[in-house]
């Protein structure tokens, strides 16, 4: 596997269901994000994690709870969801060593469905 | 607060045309980014542009940067159909990590 992965690439759950997202880099990067893309809005950052570290929770619902073990390993865990959470799940990953240039490598996406 | 403006958010353009995609952006950033996305697919970085003045070009398509006028664009050269997809254009700030803004995205679609 290369660059940034996601699993599963499809969900469909109901909003009494717990399911979780998996992302994994193969790029040696420090840093990992989650983003949230609807029809609606714009791309939205969810949360950011430097070093297995939470800088960044973007006012997010605490039906979100992302948990990055690892630099190369990031989960968003769902739970209770509302059918406004459809939407497509990016997880991205960069150098997030400070260094000068930041471009983010994005994942598929999961796209998912709350019934 | 950083906000990200681009526009057109729809243009449909002919094969051979040349068009101008817009992004302004409303504080100081450190950088500017452009993405690709086709359709069901995750985004591709197209370019990165860090100081004022900056330009980059690849292929059909040439990005660049004014700071004073807080703006960025992207040109489409003689455009071809292969080139139809969603850019975004997105601002960031300087940091270990980076707290990316992105722009509605622009969806250009090029007809035969």
């Amino acid at each position: 596997e290369t660059g940034v992965t996601q699993t599963p690439r499809h969900l469909v759950m109901g909003m009494t269901n717990k399911k979780s997202l998996k992302c994994e880099q193969h790029l040696g990067h420090n840093a990992m994000y989650w983003y949230k893309q609807s029809a609606k809005k714009p791309l939205e950052l969810m949360f950011v994690y430097n070093f297995k570290e939470q800088t960044e929770n973007n006012s997010v619902p605490s039906r979100f709870s992302p948990e990055c073990p690892n630099s190369s390993h990031l989960f968003l865990h769902l739970h209770t969801l509302q059918p406004e959470d459809s939407a497509l799940y990016l997880c991205a990953s960069s150098p997030g060593a400070q260094s000068v240039v930041e471009t983010q490598y994005f994942g598929p996406g999961t796209r998912l469905l709350v019934l | 607060e950083l906000k990200v403006e681009q526009n057109p958010l729809f243009l449909s353009m002919q094969e051979g045309k040349n068009y101008t995609i817009y992004c302004n952006y409303s504080t100081t950033s450190d950088r500017l980014y452009w993405y690709r996305q086709d359709p069901g697919k995750s985004l591709e970085s197209l370019f990165v542009l860090l100081s004022n003045g900056a330009v980059k070009q690849e292929g059909r398509l040439m990005a660049s940067l004014d700071t004073k006028a807080r703006l960025s664009t992207l040109h489409i050269t003689a455009a071809v159909h292969d080139l139809s997809a969603t850019y975004f254009c997105a601002g960031g700030t300087q940091g270990g990590s980076e707290k990316l803004v992105f722009g509605k995205g622009t969806k250009l679609t090029v007809n035969p």
